[in-house]
């Protein structure tokens, strides 16, 4: 069976802060994707990252960044120097490669950077 | 590119009535649609898969009488919500994934408020 474990449903911190957000995930695949998503308040989701199962590659995007480790079956998301406009709940999902398809969703974890 | 519409994004009807939810893929042709359910600071849940041409495949627990959809297009799905009830209330958002690559975009999904 496949799940997507967000353990931190919500965190605080103050603004400049980093954080690191959590996500296990489970699968039987070889092939899978991993992606993380922000919700705003207004309900749009919005793409932040896709990675395949085979490019285990961190990668950094600005302020973002993330880690995928397979040995852990983690792939956690770090925002450096935290702003208010980051506050939202993120959403890690998980999809099975080939012709499935339909992405399974952490529970979120709620960010709140306050001033 | 790859934009995704939902109409309306939201709508409030009475307990009893139905509501059809439209989808579309504006810029690319899709193949498979996806419908999810996100309940109030839930996650979202898949409800349906929704492939052009052919019937849906629903969810374990997802009344196919009730939500019924039609992927008539490769541009459009729609979800009506029949007989709604208050319990029904939530936000509903699709995807549409493009005919030669998994990548799923997102619409900005519907608020449903049945009274």
């Amino acid at each position: 069976a496949q799940k997507v474990t967000q353990a931190q449903t919500e965190i605080s911190v103050v603004e400049k802060e980093d954080v690191t957000l959590d996500c296990v995930y489970e699968t039987r695949d070889t092939t899978y994707y991993l992606f993380w998503y922000k919700q705003p308040p207004s309900g749009e989701l919005v793409f932040l990252i896709r990675r395949n199962s085979f490019d285990e590659q961190n990668e950094i995007s600005g302020r973002y960044s993330w880690n995928f480790q397979k040995s852990t079956s983690s792939f956690n998301f770090t925002i450096t120097a935290s702003q208010v406009v980051d506050s939202a709940v993120y959403f890690c999902a998980l999809s099975r490669g080939g012709s499935q398809g339909n992405l399974i969703f952490g529970k979120g974890t709620k960010l709140s950077v306050k001033p | 590119g790859a934009v995704v519409s939902q109409h309306p994004s939201r709508v409030i009807c009475k307990s009893g009535t139905s509501v059809k939810i439209e989808c579309r893929s504006l810029d690319f042709q899709a193949t498979t649609m996806f419908w999810y359910r996100q309940f109030p600071k839930q996650s979202l849940m898949l409800m349906a898969t929704s492939n052009e041409g052919s019937k849906a495949t629903y969810e374990q627990g997802v009344e196919k009488d009730k939500f019924l959809i039609n992927h008539a297009s490769l541009t459009l799905s729609t979800l009506t919500v029949t007989s709604a009830h208050p319990e029904d209330s939530s936000f509903y958002i699709c995807s549409a994934r493009l005919r030669t690559d998994y990548e799923q975009y997102f619409g900005p999904g519907t608020r449903l408020t049945v009274t």
